[in-house]
Parts: structure tokens; sequence; C-alpha cells
């Protein structure tokens, strides 16, 4: 079974640039959420879709950061502009629920030069 | 108080040792609990879910206590394939899943 899928795996660019990524969660799970990783801060929830609809971004960084899921089948999250301090592993993750294990993809790793 | 908290380790052991981890929770309403896995740049994957009763896959063991509002990881028998850092997962009612920070593991031969 195919599991989340996420792209690119990786994206280098410079700041300033749009950036979006992209992710395509298990069939038939119904949440969606996407991540930041980084050393200094540790896996971040930036936001949640349950049944597409968005839950809760609280943990979305500021305007520049926005994320879609206009079906069940997909969603996007887009940094426009970029800044090198966006640079970090960002994780989509899908799931039967919000309170169910959730299922990561292998992640895209973004470099914001 | 983080909602979730682990010791960041590293737990440095060598292989056929007996390792155990313990996380904390804030939420005493929290009602879901896992250990995840995540090996060095590669995505979190589950390792076992938490059950009130414990429970136990092959040489691991997790358990739940309400009262003291933690729960705990038990490797037995360590293997070098088990390096990696361990996250404690706890769904407080508020933000779908919480993810502590990690207990990296270092088996060593």
């Amino acid at each position: 079974d195919a599991g989340v899928i996420q792209s690119p795996r990786h994206e280098v660019t410079e700041m300033g640039q749009e950036v979006t990524l992209r992710c395509k969660p298990i069939s038939g799970h119904n949440s969606l959420f996407w991540y930041r990783q980084t050393m200094m801060r540790g896996l971040e929830l930036l936001i949640y879709f349950n049944n597409n609809v968005p839950i809760d971004d609280s943990g979305m960084p500021e305007d520049r950061f926005s994320a879609k899921m206009p079906n069940a089948s997909f969603s996007t999250l887009k940094i426009q502009p970029s800044e090198p301090r966006d640079s970090a592993v960002y994780f989509c993750a899908s799931s039967m629920g919000p309170d169910q294990p959730q299922h990561f993809g292998d992640g895209t790793r973004l470099s914001i030069l | 108080r983080k909602e979730v908290e682990q010791d960041p380790g590293p737990f440095n052991v060598p292989e056929g040792a007996t390792v155990a981890f313990n996380c904390t929770y804030s939420n005493s309403a929290s009602q879901s609990f896992f250990w995840y896995r995540q090996d060095c740049r590669k995505e979190p994957k589950l390792l076992m879910s938490v059950y009130s009763s414990g429970n136990e896959d092959g040489r691991f063991t997790a358990q739940l206590n309400r009262a003291s509002q933690y729960i705990s990881l038990l490797i037995r028998d360590s293997k070098l394939s088990d390096s990696a850092t361990y996250l404690c997962v706890v769904h407080t009612g508020r933000r779908a899943l919480t993810f502590g920070s990690g207990t990296r593991l270092q088996v060593q031969p």
C-alpha cells in the first residue's frame, strides 16, 4: 500500500522565492498534518486538516506560510517569500483521526540560501 | 510546563542491555499515547501504541501510569539497530497529537 507521498524530496532555492510543498495522504485517512523539524526546535506542528478543513493553524509561523487542502487526496504548504530561517525538514502526515496514530511521508528537505 | 516532556539523553548502552525511557504529560485528560521511533534523517515511524493495561511487542514494553501522568518504554536485549531517537506522543485533546522532543538512544557494540 502506498504511504504518504511528499514532493519534492529536496528543494534548494534562493531567499525571496516562492516554495510549494506537496502531499498526498494515505487513501481513507481524513486527517492531514504539516510539521517542520529543525535541530533547534524539534518537530513542530504547523497546521492540521480534518475532512479537508483546517482545524488548527496556530503553529503556522507567520503570514508567509499558507496551506490548502482542496480535496481529500492532496495538500500544499506554500512559503512566500521564503527566508533562510525557513530551512528545515517539512513532514506531512495523515491519520484516521486527530487522536489516531499518524503515518509520515519521507519529508521535504528545504534549504533557503 | 511543556505538555509532553522527555529526557533528551543520549542514553549510551551496550548491546544486550535493558534500557527504559520515561515521558511525562501535563494534561490528565489525555487518552491516547504512542511511542514513535525516528532514525537520523528519516521520518518518525510508529513503534507502538500504549494501552492502559500496558502492552508488549517483542523486546519492547510500553506502560502507562495515569496517577503520575507518565508513560514508559522498556527495551530489552538492546540491538545496535535500536539506536535512534524515541518520541513520546500524547493526544492532549487540544492540538491533535503532541510530540515530545525525543530521547536519543545509542547502543554500542
